[in-house]
């Protein structure tokens, strides 16, 4: 299974950028999709399990929504501190699990 | 509070083995499955395998299932991960997770360990 994230994505403070992530109906389309975010040098986080929900501590700028077999993570007024990579992630109907490509976000 | 600690680096030659553990501690060990996710530098976040920590059941990426070995050590409230027939591509940080829902596989894993480094060089 794939999954395919843009590699870059930019927006400047406060603006709201939001982040693609296209699969297949066995991966994406049967399957719940996760999102982490990785600062450099630092392990990666989650920020949305389960499709669209926000672990406690996540800030409620950042939401996901999931659409056939495509899913997007959106971030509301953009911080400095936003400036990471992104992965999605989820699941083939095997349970194989497989992570998106990567999304590096530069904050103007 | 809620914690995976890894074991350290380790530097291997071609063709050799690793074992690496990650520990435990703060919830219900036997409740949370684990996973193993593998970033090499400067490249993606890989995910390796799972274990269903309560009956040691585990699911494996095709990519790694005749190399990698998953077991668990529930007294030890322990989980290994072994790699087999080791190349230089499988230097990378070598991170253990666990599933962030009890009981359930899939929804994404919300604990990290703070990585393993492997090395593999001649």
């Amino acid at each position: 299974s794939v999954l395919t994230q843009p590699p870059s994505a930019s927006g400047t403070p406060g603006q709201r950028v939001t982040i693609s992530c296209s699969g297949s109906t066995s991966s994406i389309g049967h399957n719940y999709i996760s999102w982490y975010q990785q600062l450099p040098g630092a392990t990666p986080k989650l920020l949305i399990y389960r499709n669209n929900q926000r672990p406690s501590g996540v800030p409620d700028r950042f939401s996901g929504s999931k659409s056939g077999t495509s899913a997007s993570l959106a971030i509301n007024g953009l911080r400095s501190e936003d400036e990471a990579d992104y992965y999605c992630a989820t699941w083939d109907d095997s349970l194989s699990g497989v992570f998106g490509g990567g999304t590096r976000l530069t904050v103007l | 509070q809620v914690q995976l600690v890894q074991s350290g680096t380790e530097v291997k030659k071609p063709g050799a083995s690793v074992k690496v553990s990650c520990r435990a501690s703060g919830y219900t060990f036997n409740n949370y499955a684990i996973h193993w996710v593998r970033q090499a530098p400067g490249q993606r976040l890989e995910w390796m395998a799972w274990i269903n920590v309560g009956n040691g059941n585990t699911k494996y990426s095709q990519k790694f299932q005749d190399r990698v070995t998953m077991t668990r050590d529930t007294s030890a409230r322990t989980v290994y991960m072994d790699v087999s027939s080791l190349m230089s591509e499988d230097t990378a940080v070598y991170y253990c997770a666990r599933e962030a829902e009890q009981l359930f596989v899939g929804g994404g894993v919300d604990v990290w360990g703070q990585g393993t480094t492997v090395i593999v060089s001649s």
